[in-house]
């Protein structure tokens, strides 16, 4: 069973970076797609964008300018930065697999943007 | 981008009756890549229906999904006090990927 963690700080200051990585367990990282995907408190899901093992990649044209997914292979992660955020980037970020729909997804991890 | 709506927002059922939740899709979903979740408070999606019909590994029978082109349904025949959450639908025809807005469906 492929599980899926998020790690990173749960709090970061406006104009700032958000960084975020996701260690993926229970299988390879080789041969799949890989995705962020956000739900800022009390509302819905937003795609941020994928990543394909080999490093090609797909972003939302909302968050496109702000957004680098990268993976690393040899330690079965892939990472999330996101420039300049602001109070509206305050969600909780999941990781998930992508095979077209999302089958495995992490637990989650709040990022509140604040002074 | 394709714009998901989903109705109702708010579905109130009781145990044992039958929930129907739409999602209307802007334009045509490419080769019906409509998909289905299950959100519980504090919990991540899960992966209810892919391909508008197809059941997800360990998923009860008691949830179905249907239609095509801009139209789809996610059906769950007899609710169970564990069914009470919110449902969203996603397309992966077009990028960007997109999700609908949410349907609560509540005692």
């Amino acid at each position: 069973q492929v599980q899926l963690q998020e790690s990173g700080p749960g709090l970061v200051k406006p104009s700032e970076t958000l960084s975020l990585t996701c260690t993926v367990s229970g299988g390879s990282i080789s041969s799949f797609h890989w995705s962020w995907i956000r739900q800022p408190p009390g509302k819905g899901l937003e795609w941020i964008g994928y990543i394909y093992y080999s490093g090609n990649t797909d972003y939302n044209p909302s968050l496109k300018s702000r957004v680098t997914i990268s993976v690393d292979t040899s330690k079965n992660q892939f990472s999330l930065k996101l420039i300049s955020v602001t109070a509206a980037d305050t969600a909780v970020y999941y990781c998930a697999r992508w095979v077209g729909h999302f089958d495995f997804w992490g637990q989650g991890s709040l990022v509140t943007v604040s002074s | 981008e394709i714009v998901l709506t989903q109705s109702p927002g708010t579905l109130s059922l009781s145990p044992g009756e039958r929930a129907t939740l739409s999602c209307r899709a802007s334009q045509s979903v490419s080769s019906n890549y409509l998909a289905w979740y299950q959100q519980k408070p504090g919990q991540a999606p899960r992966l209810l229906i892919y391909g508008a019909s197809s059941r997800a590994a360990g998923i009860p029978d008691r949830f179905s999904g249907s239609g095509s082109g801009t139209d789809f349904t996610l059906t769950i025949s007899r609710l169970e006090p564990e069914d009470f959450a919110v449902y969203y639908c996603q397309q992966y025809g077009t990028s960007p990927l997109t999700f609908g807005g949410g349907t609560k469906v509540e005692i």
